[in-house]
């Protein structure tokens, strides 16, 4: 069985550009999430779907970041401008709807100049 | 004080030791413990998960929880060097709430 797939892998882009990162969750796991790892740090959640849903986003800087994800299924976060302290491994996991057993994609490592 | 304290280390050690990473936390509300490994350019990868206070054993795993004293630790046996990778924590409250992270301990495992 596939696990979670994200893409790009890698990702260097210059200050004020914008940016897309991509995730395809386990299949059946209903329940989505994009979460931020900073160099030496443990992930943090961006924001989790149900369904098609946002149920979560409070720490999602909305200025900048938005994300969606359509039909309950792919999901696809954007940051428009992106800025130096952007730069972070992105990561997606995914979770069967009331299990609390997270799978993680191998993440997107934005380096932004 | 962050929710979650972890070593963040390094931990270097021979091949075959024993090895015990430890968090501590503050919220007494946190009720599910997790560690997760994470190797180098992949995502945190799930290694050990429980609910109640006590131990729980997974082969050369054994993860435990002190709810008492707020601390809970994961020991590895028989060490190897495949095992050297980042080891977090992770805990959250019950219902549908985020996990909460440690900074991760960074395990080296020497031939």
């Amino acid at each position: 069985e596939a696990g979670v797939v994200q893409s790009p892998r890698y990702k260097i882009i210059e200050k004020k550009q914008p940016v897309a990162f991509w995730c395809n969750p386990i299949s059946g796991h209903n329940t989505l999430y994009w979460y931020r790892q900073n160099l030496g740090q443990g992930p943090e959640l961006l924001i989790r779907y149900e369904n098609e849903e946002a149920v979560d986003d409070s720490q999602l800087p909305k200025d900048r970041f938005s994300a969606e994800r359509l039909k309950g299924v792919d999901s696809t976060l954007k940051i428009q401008p992106a800025e130096l302290g952007d730069s972070a491994v992105y990561l997606c996991a995914s979770s069967l709807e009331s299990s609390e057993k997270l799978f993680f994609g191998s993440g997107t490592q934005l380096s932004v100049l | 004080q962050k929710e979650v304290e972890q070593d963040p280390g390094p931990l270097s050690v021979p091949e075959g030791a024993i090895v015990s990473l430890n968090c501590t936390y503050s919220n007494s509300a946190f009720q599910y413990f997790m560690w997760y490994r994470q190797y180098s350019r992949k995502g945190p990868e799930l290694l050990m998960y429980t609910y109640s206070s006590g131990n729980k054993e997974d082969g050369r795993f054994t993860a435990q929880v002190d709810k008492s004293s707020k601390y809970i630790s994961l020991f590895i046996r028989d060490s190897q060097p495949s095992d050297s990778a980042t080891y977090l924590c992770a805990m959250r409250f019950s219902g549908n709430t985020p996990l909460v992270f440690g900074k991760g301990t960074r395990l080296s495992v020497i031939a």
